[in-house]
């Protein structure tokens, strides 16, 4: 079954520093989203991605975060300069359109220090 | 805003019991419900969804009820096994037209084998 896949799976960077979270949707999917989910608290919103620009974002994206669809496969987050409370787990998912359950991939643990 | 919530953070039942994790939504114009699983270190894992014409759906061991009245949706899980073990939580989709769907917090099943 098609999978989303997200790299790396553990990212330490030093606080101040850029990072990138790389996601390959599932390949005939549509809409792409990421997700942060602090330790012990839910899934929060960051962003949805459709049709090559964004679609709706959270509070919690502010100017530090931006996405990009490079190409036919990637779906990128970037966090340009990164604070101690970005530290979480980040949350790729897809999906195929409207009223479907959306898949997600294992994740990135983002620890900032 | 949205709110998700559920009732219980934690839940432990014993090899063999049924389970049941309850969840609250605020928006009456949810018309799409998913429950998740999430094991440790992974992400959320698609197990069951309805639609707001239904208040009953059945999977293979899982139950999801919805009460529209009460703004309530119920996941059971029959004959609970170790591998049951995981956070369970609740979504909805209160607009169909940006996809963006609304997390619960989560409730912690442990199987006691």
């Amino acid at each position: 079954e098609p999978e989303v896949t997200q790299t790396p799976s553990h990212q330490v960077t030093q606080m101040g520093q850029e990072v990138i979270l790389r996601c390959v949707p599932i390949s005939n999917h549509l809409y792409f989203y990421w997700y942060r989910q602090i330790l012990g608290q839910k899934v929060e919103f960051l962003v949805s991605f459709y049709n090559n620009e964004i679609s709706e974002k959270s509070e919690i994206f502010d100017d530090q975060f931006s996405v990009e669809r490079p190409d036919g496969s990637n779906f990128t987050l970037k966090i340009r300069s990164t604070k101690l409370e970005d530290s979480a787990m980040y949350f790729c998912a897809s999906v195929r359109g409207g009223n479907q359950p959306q898949h997600f991939g294992d994740g990135t643990r983002l620890s900032i220090l | 805003g949205e709110s998700v919530g559920l009732h219980l953070p934690t839940l432990s039942v014993q090899e063999g019991d049924n389970s049941i994790i309850n969840c609250a939504y605020s928006n009456s114009a949810s018309d799409y419900f998913i429950w998740y699983k999430q094991e440790s270190g992974k992400g959320p894992q698609f197990i069951i969804d309805i639609r707001s014409n239904m208040d009953k759906r059945q999977g293979q061991r899982v139950t999801v009820l919805l009460n529209k009245t009460v703004k309530h949706l119920s996941l059971q899980i029959a004959a609970t096994q170790p591998g049951d073990s995981a956070v369970y939580f609740c979504a909805d989709l209160p607009h169909v037209s940006n996809n963006q769907f609304y997390f619960g917090t989560g409730t912690s099943l442990t199987v006691i084998p």
